[in-house]
């Protein structure tokens, strides 16, 4: 079945970066691109940017936009999110998602999350 | 403050229908389909309706979405305590790529 695992919780101090890990499994990787969703706490959802498995390119959010980074590496079937000059408001869950078909959208399957705290 | 708009909470006891708004512009709803996502507490969300209109399989027909204009809305019928989440609605917009509403907290009273 299709599966999207993250790596696990970090914390981190302001001014650092984080890079968050994404494997994903039961499908062929480079058919669909992953997105990147984060929520902070008793917040909603915000739409972080998306890559390419296919050919590596990227869309990011204006909010993100030189602040994050997402790769992947196919031969690991792993997408990878790097968030520098972390604040304390970048603290939240950050969730990969993969779209149901060859699009953006819908996000159809998700990784199952990964707590990022930034505090001093 | 988010692109899409949503009221902050809801509220229905078991078996009735409860409906939910998302407002947006030209640029996302009015331009192009609208995803309606159910988030269980402390889980991921979970895709709900597609295309505006579209069940996943496995997603009960008591969902259903609607689309007119520059709005969207989803509709639970025969509300179940099961359904108590937060539902959010998410479109492609032309100029920011995808934007989410703020979700809809649901309280199955």
């Amino acid at each position: 079945q299709i599966q999207l695992v993250q790596s696990g919780a970090e914390m981190k101090k302001p001014g650092a970066s984080v890079k968050v890990s994404c494997k994903a499994s039961g499908y062929t990787f480079t058919s669909h691109g992953i997105n990147w969703v984060r929520q902070a706490p008793g917040q909603g959802l915000e739409w972080m940017g998306w890559v390419s498995t296919y050919n590596g390119n990227t869309k990011y959010a204006q909010n993100f936009e030189g602040r994050v980074t997402v790769t992947t590496d196919t031969f690991t079937s792993t997408a990878y999110m790097e968030l520098k000059s972390l604040r304390s408001d970048d603290t939240a869950v950050y969730y990969c998602a993969r779209p149901t078909g060859g699009g953006y959208l819908p996000l159809g399957f998700w990784g199952q999350g990964t707590l990022v705290t930034v505090s001093s | 403050q988010s692109v899409l708009t949503q009221p902050p909470s809801a509220s229905g006891t078991p078996g009735q229908r409860v409906t939910f708004s998302c407002s947006g512009s030209t640029s996302n709803i009015g331009n192009n389909v609208v995803n309606w996502y159910q988030q269980l507490p402390g889980t991921a969300p979970k895709l709900l309706i597609y295309s505006s209109n579209q069940r996943p399989s496995g997603v009960p027909d008591r969902f259903s979405g609607s689309k007119s204009g520059t709005s969207a809305s989803l509709a639970i019928s025969g509300l179940q305590s099961e359904d108590e989440a937060t539902y959010y609605c998410a479109a492609w917009d032309d100029r920011l790529h995808v934007v989410f509403g703020g979700g809809t907290k649901l309280t199955v009273l």
